[in-house]
C-alpha cells in the first residue's frame, strides 16, 4: 500500500503570497490531519478532516484553511504568508477513529 | 500552554546501553499516549502506544511506562542501536481518541554513540 503522499516536498514563497499544499492519504483512510513543525515547537495541530468535514481545529489564525475532497485527498491553504509560517507541514491519515496516525514526509515551506 | 512536555531537547547514549526518554503532561483528561520517531526529511513513524488502563507496554526493544499519578511517561530502548538515532516525539490524546487531536511534545533528539 502506498503511504501518505505530500506535494510538493519543498516550496519557497515570499511574504504576502498564498500557498496550497496537497496530501493524498493511504488508500482507504478517511481521516486527514495537518500539523506544523517548527524548531523548538514540536508538532502543532492545525486541523483534521473526516469524510470532507472538519472535525477538529487547532489554534491557528484564519489565514490557515483546509478542505477534504470526496476521494479523501486534502489540501491546506495559507494566505498572506508571513516569515513565521516557514515550517515543515505534515499531513497524516488514519482509517478510522481509534487508529494511529500515519504521516507523510511533509512539505518544507520557506517564506522569504 | 504546552500540555505535553519533553524537557530534554537532546540525549546521547552509548550503543548497547539503555536509552530513557521522558515526557510529562498536564492535562488529566489525556488517557492515550504514543511515541513517534522521526528521521530527517521523513515524517514521524509510530513506535509504541499505551492506554491509561496500563502502566507498561512492551514491544521488542521498546517499552513505555506510564505513571498517571505523576502525569509522566517514559520510553526505554534497550539495547540502544545506531539506527535508533532520531528525534522522538511523545503525543497524548483524550478519552475519545477518534475525535481528539493528538497533542505532541517538542521532541528529544537521541544520538546513539557507536
Amino acid at each position: 500500500k502506498a503511504g501518505v503522499t505530500q506535494t510538493p516536498r519543498y516550496l519557497i514563497k515570499t511574504r504576502g503570497q498564498q500557498v496550497t499544499l496537497s496530501c493524498s492519504p493511504i488508500s482507504g483512510h478517511r481521516s486527514v490531519s495537518w500539523y506544523q513543525q517548527t524548531p523548538g515547537q514540536g508538532l502543532q495541530f492545525l486541523f483534521e478532516y473526516f469524510s470532507e468535514t472538519q472535525r477538529n481545529k487547532g489554534n491557528f489564525p484564519g489565514r490557515f484553511s483546509g478542505r477534504q475532497f470526496s476521494n479523501s485527498r486534502s489540501e491546506m491553504n495559507v494566505s498572506t504568508l508571513e516569515l513565521g509560517d516557514s515550517a515543515l507541514y505534515l499531513c497524516a491519515s488514519r482509517q478510522a477513529p481509534n487508529e494511529k496516525l500515519f504521516f507523510g514526509s511533509g512539505t518544507q515551506l520557506s517564506v522569504l | 500552554d504546552q500540555q505535553v512536555k519533553q524537557n530534554s531537547p537532546s540525549l546521547s547514549v552509548q550503543e548497547g546501553r539503555i536509552s530513557i526518554l521522558n515526557c510529562d503532561y498536564t492535562n488529566s483528561m489525556f488517557d492515550y499516549f504514543l511515541w513517534y520517531k522521526k528521521y530527517p526529511a521523513e515524517g514521524p513513524t509510530f513506535l509504541i502506544s499505551i492506554s491509561s488502563i496500563k502502566d507498561k507496554n512492551e514491544d521488542g526493544r521498546f517499552t513505555v511506562f506510564l505513571n498517571k499519578s505523576a502525569k509522566h511517561l517514559s520510553l526505554h530502548i534497550v539495547p540502544s542501536q545506531p539506527g535508533d538515532s532520531a528525534v522522538y516525539f511523545c503525543a497524548a490524546s483524550g478519552a475519545n481518541f477518534g475525535n481528539e487531536k493528538l497533542t505532541f511534545g517538542t521532541g528529544t533528539r537521541l544520538t546513539i554513540i557507536p
